[in-house]
């Protein structure tokens, strides 16, 4: 069984101030992990994946996210947040239990206050 | 420039109407998703492709419909079944060789209203 819980359904940070979205999963088999985001009307657009090379993955707009397999967390983050950051954010978990099987989370608002 | 489109990005549809939602893509992959998003729930697959002429249900498939005649385009029809089809319909593709067989691309999106 495969599952992702993000912890957090709305975060707001201030502009300039530093971002935090939590993400835990639970998988049977060597993961990839995801996140994705989301802007209002809009696709998903891919901001960073991990395989397993490195344990500290950098995405693209400042973003990146650690990867800690003792605490099955895969938490996303950024220095400073600007208001083009405002959106809803996704993690993503897959793995191949026979076909490549995907699961999302449900998402996380971001709000960014100026 | 290499992409997914999907149109059209708004569809209004009367109770009882079939629709078709188009995907078109043109980065050469052979894998095509359809999935259905609804506030707070995620995405929910409704149905894939792994190859041209096959697909296969996915978790929420009764009340949908798909073909897959060509590698670029797999349209998703929502029929008169599907009980509650209001939602963001997104359109996904991917490789299916090679290291990168997991990332799925994604198209803009419709809204489909029922009326």
């Amino acid at each position: 069984a495969q599952s992702v819980t993000q912890l957090d359904s709305h975060v707001s940070v201030s502009e300039g101030t530093p971002v935090l979205l939590r993400c835990n999963y639970s998988s049977s088999y060597s993961p990839s992990l995801f996140w994705y985001v989301q802007h209002p009307n809009k696709g998903l657009q891919l901001l960073l994946k991990y395989t397993s090379a490195a344990t500290l993955v950098k995405g693209i707009n400042g973003f990146e996210a650690e990867f800690k397999k003792s605490e099955t967390s895969f938490h996303l983050t950024k220095p400073s947040a600007h208001m083009s950051d405002a959106a809803e954010y996704f993690c993503v978990v897959t793995s191949e239990e026979g076909y490549q099987k995907v699961t999302f989370g449900t998402g996380t608002k971001l709000q960014v206050i100026p | 420039d290499g992409g997914i489109t999907q149109s059209p990005k708004y569809l209004f549809r009367k109770e009882g109407q079939n629709v078709t939602l188009s995907c078109e893509q043109n980065l050469n992959h052979d894998a095509m998703y359809w999935y259905r998003q609804d506030p707070g729930q995620g995405l929910r697959l409704i149905y894939y492709s792994q190859i041209v002429n096959d697909f296969q249900k996915g978790d929420i498939a009764e009340g949908y419909s798909v073909s897959r005649e060509k590698k670029e385009s797999f349209p998703l029809t929502v029929t008169s079944a599907q009980k509650n089809p209001t939602a963001f319909y997104l359109c996904a593709s991917s490789i299916r060789r090679g290291p990168d067989t997991d990332t799925q691309y994604f198209g803009p999106g419709t809204r489909l209203t029922v009326l």
